[in-house]
């Protein structure tokens, strides 16, 4: 069974903070996706990464792909308010396969 | 707005009953895919349909089903509830057969009393 654990579980910060959640597997994936969740709505795609090692910036944020394609982290540089929410890593696993196996999220609190 | 409708958006029911919840994926996506998420168990994957046809199977109770309507729109039946049934339902859609990007509707709460 693949299995995605993300850390920290929670994290509180203030604005303007830098923070960096991780997201591991014992397993391949094929590409991993990182999906933001506000209260009362569902995930919403952040971007996907495919290439190990591949980097990708989204304005604040920063997405990379481990080399073996077995973790990813996302680190948000001076954190807003509008950056809280639930962050979800989620893996495809390699060849033909229907299932994205998500990880187990990342509470983040940006305080004002 | 991820152009996914699913109702309803709460229910409350008792043990032992049966519910139904309900899908629109966005126009033109074929796979419609049926999460759940707990508080324990974060998001799990159920079931996935693609134009009409079963094509991935989670960690889906056997008193769980669903199906897809030539409309392509889905129907997750959930019977025999009990309190650990209680949870976000979310349904997903996807133009692709195999994952890429998910557009998620935004869940409907199911409270089992």
């Amino acid at each position: 069974t693949q299995l995605l654990e993300q850390s920290p579980q929670f994290l509180s910060i203030q604005e303007g903070e830098n923070l960096t959640v991780y997201c591991n597997s014992s397993s391949v994936f094929s590409s991993l996706q990182w999906y933001r969740q506000e209260p009362g709505e569902g995930p919403v795609l952040l971007v996907t990464v495919v290439t190990g090692g591949e980097v990708k910036k989204l304005k604040r944020l920063t997405f990379q792909f481990g080399d073996a394609r077995k973790d990813s982290s996302l680190h948000i540089t001076a954190a807003q308010t509008g950056d809280t929410g639930l962050y979800l890593c989620a893996g495809e696993g390699d060849g033909a396969t229907n299932k994205l196996i998500f990880g187990t999220g990342t509470l983040l609190a940006v305080q004002p | 707005d991820s152009g996914v409708t699913q109702t309803p958006k709460h229910l409350i029911t008792a043990t032992g009953q049966r519910v139904t919840l309900r899908c629109s994926p966005r126009s033109g996506d074929l796979s419609v895919y049926w999460y759940q998420q707990s508080l324990d168990q974060g998001l799990q994957f159920l079931i996935q349909y693609y134009n009409g046809e079963e094509r991935a199977k989670g960690n889906i109770l056997e008193r769980f089903s669903a199906q897809q309507f030539p409309d392509l729109h889905s129907e997750l039946n959930l019977s025999s509830l009990e309190l650990g049934d209680s949870a976000l339902y979310f349904c997903a859609s996807s133009p692709r057969q195999f994952t890429g990007e998910l557009f998620f509707g935004e869940g409907s709460r199911l409270t089992v009393l």
